[in-house]
């Protein structure tokens, strides 16, 4: 067990839907970085926060966004769902702002219908 | 894109038998690290390097940043089942990089 909380573990929805991915960071841990997993796929960054603020960005789609909480969880928001989003989305969690060491919780597997 | 060439990209081996994976880029990398996944479950945190050379190991598990800094190996010794599962290497690139770029992976099976 890592530590880091992700709820829910599973969410199956229909296209052109918003769902909220929520991850709770391991005590005493100031970065969250979320991470999308498809299927024969490696994981591919998507967005850190560090203590509430956004500190790096990749390959994230306008369609999601996310935020962290002054209580250090986050939620990614996924809007007009496609097909193609169906993946794992996992979170970390690390320390510092420059986190090598990064600590995933056992994500969310995302079906969209 | 991808920066990251790990290989093989799956493996089929005895148990029993000693098992060697790589992760090599045309970049410099300051960090490299390698990841556990099972199924149904996130990446594990087995061995993170920082300096070109260094060589660490975890039990039954070696991992070595290359000289070059654009290379890293995994080894596992006398594996056993448990070993099954997705082995990632991820590193962060010299420079400015906040973020990690992983490998696609390298799936291993042991079989009794």
């Amino acid at each position: 067990d890592s530590g880091v909380t992700q709820t829910p573990k599973h969410l199956i929805t229909a296209t052109g839907q918003r769902v909220t991915l929520r991850c709770s960071p391991r005590s005493g841990d100031l970065s969250v970085y979320w991470y999308q997993q498809s299927l024969d796929q490696g994981l591919q960054f998507l967005i850190q926060y560090y203590n509430g603020e956004e500190r790096a960005k990749g390959n994230i789609l306008e369609r999601f966004s996310a935020q962290q909480f002054p209580d250090l969880h986050s939620e990614l928001n996924l809007s007009s769902l496609e097909l193609g989003d169906s993946a794992l989305y996992f979170c970390a969690s690390s320390p510092w702002e420059a986190g090598d060491e990064q600590f995933f919780g056992p994500g969310t597997r995302l079906t969209v219908l | 894109g991808q920066q990251l060439n790990q290989s093989p990209q799956s493996m089929f081996i005895q148990e029993g038998e000693d098992v060697s994976m790589n992760c090599t880029s045309s970049s410099i990398f300051n960090t490299w690290l390698w990841y556990k996944q099972e199924p149904g479950e996130g990446p594990v945190l087995l061995i993170a390097l920082y300096k070109a050379g260094e060589l660490t190991s975890n039990g039954r598990l070696t991992a070595q940043f290359g000289i070059t800094r654009k290379d890293s190996f995994l080894n596992i010794s006398a594996s056993i089942p448990s070993d099954v599962g997705i082995y990632f290497c991820a590193g962060r690139l010299s420079g400015s990089a906040r973020q990690l770029t992983f490998g696609s992976g390298t799936q291993l099976t042991v079989l009794p």
